[in-house]
């Protein structure tokens, strides 16, 4: 069936380091959203993308959506503990519903 | 604005039993939705309504799951009999109208459910 890879599952960085999460899709995407979860939170929306090669700037956080549409990326700058949390990307392939990836967890070193 | 209202947070229930979950989305957000999130896994939609329609249940099981909104406003999901494998965090979503699978969600705290 259509699904949403997301990789790696796991990182952990030491405070300060970069992080960078990938999000592959088997078919297009008519755009891409992604989503922060806190342990023990819920979703929350950060971002969409909707354009070939869109990217997206939030203060220290870097969003991509792939020229074809089928890939996106999310790379924190200098991550701080606050970036704690799984990281969720999440795109509808061809009209259908919107599906979750399986999230990367992020866990920072002080 | 206020944010999406799910009652109750935790829930713990044995096998066999029934359980409702209530959800209120926010003010004028015509499309509801119920997601499953599996603990390490990403949310996975249960049920979509546009007002009081179903857009979406396909991934429903629908011999012992049950959800509406009648009224087009708040919705209710219903577990009945409960299986182990239902433990998971149940979350409630909305979205403004007429956007399609292209308007970000607004998610609620979610309700714990265990079974034993």
């Amino acid at each position: 069936g259509q699904q949403v890879m997301q990789i790696p599952q796991y990182q952990h960085v030491q405070e300060g380091e970069d992080f960078t999460t990938y999000c592959n899709s088997s078919t297009t995407l008519s755009n891409i959203q992604w989503y922060k979860q806190r342990p023990g939170g819920h979703p929350v929306f950060l971002i969409q993308l909707v354009k070939s090669g869109e990217v997206k700037k939030q203060k220290r956080l870097t969003f991509q959506f792939g020229e074809a549409k089928k890939n996106s990326s999310l790379h924190i700058t200098a991550t701080q503990t606050t970036d704690v949390g799984t990281y969720f990307c999440a795109g509808p392939p061809s009209g259908s519903r919107l599906t979750f990836g399986e999230g990367t967890q992020l866990t920072v070193n002080p | 604005e206020a944010g999406v209202a799910q009652s109750p947070r935790y829930k713990i229930i044995e096998k066999r039993q029934s359980v409702a979950f209530w959800c209120n989305p926010i003010s004028g957000h015509a499309t509801l939705y119920w997601y499953q999130q599996i603990l390490g896994q990403g949310p996975k939609l249960l049920i979509q309504f546009q007002n009081n329609g179903v857009v979406d249940d396909s991934q429903l099981p629908k011999d012992r799951f049950s959800a509406e909104r009648l009224k087009g406003v708040d919705s209710t999901l219903k577990i009945q009999p409960a299986k182990l494998e239902d433990s998971a965090v149940y979350l409630c979503a909305s979205s403004p109208s007429g956007a399609g699978y292209n308007s970000p969600l607004h998610f609620g705290n979610g309700t714990r459910l265990t079974v034993t």
